[in-house]
């Protein structure tokens, strides 16, 4: 069956800082894979899709970014934290067909000081 | 463009009593849509969807949805609820305009199952 890992479970991290919080998946291959955030245990704000290796689309201009190195890790990345940066970060993924649900991680609590 | 709407930001119900969550939806074509379930400090679980078929359809945990394309409702249903269902609930319907197999989210309507 398959599997979606995220990491670390809680971060605590002062402005400034950089960020990098990995996503990996586990009994598929060549997955769709999400970034979402979640503010204030409410809507989820797509921040990054990625349908293959090293293909990233943005969703929402803001200082992070995406990597894709390889076919099951995706990574969500800043050179340097703004407070507003705060919140949920979700990983999921899918796989090719619209039919098909998203599947979440356990998600990323970030909280900037 | 589609959009979900969630009407009610909080539903109460006492346990024992049927639940509803309610579930709006705007799409070109035929929709494909999605309910999910997400507990405090975790991510979203999968309850059930409609793609295609019988109107109502069953998911995990007890929970159904009914699907009404006239009033372009997906609505979430539980005969009977449980003080464990009190959580928050989503609905998502699938972005049929580009590749990813995105989903668009509602707001959210948090279940609140009082003893």
């Amino acid at each position: 069956s398959q599997t979606i890992h995220q990491w670390p479970a809680t971060l605590v991290q002062p402005v400034g800082s950089p960020l990098s919080l990995e996503c990996t998946v586990e009994g598929t291959s060549n997955p769709n894979l999400y970034w979402y955030r979640q503010a204030a245990g409410r809507g989820l704000q797509l921040l990054f899709y990625s349908v293959g290796i090293g293909q990233i689309s943005s969703e929402v201009p803001q200082n992070l970014s995406a990597s894709r190195p390889q076919d099951r890790q995706f990574i969500l990345s800043s050179k340097k934290l703004l407070l507003s940066d705060s919140g949920f970060y979700l990983c999921a993924w899918s796989s090719g067909t619209g039919t098909q649900p998203q599947h979440f991680g356990d998600g990323t609590r970030l909280s900037i000081l | 463009a589609q959009s979900v709407a969630q009407p009610e930001d909080q539903v109460n119900v006492a346990e024992g009593n049927p639940l509803t969550v309610k579930c709006t939806y705007s799409v070109s074509g035929n929709p494909y849509l999605f309910w999910y379930v997400q507990y405090p400090n975790r991510g979203l679980q999968f309850l059930l969807k409609y793609i295609t078929g019988d109107n109502l359809v069953k998911g995990s945990y007890g929970f159904e949805a009914e699907f009404n394309k006239s009033q372009t409702s997906f609505h979430l249903k539980k005969p009977s609820a449980l003080v464990s269902d009190s959580a928050l609930y989503f609905c998502a319907v699938r972005d049929m305009t580009g590749a990813g197999n995105m989903l668009t989210f509602g707001g959210g309507t948090r279940l609140m199952v009082k003893p």
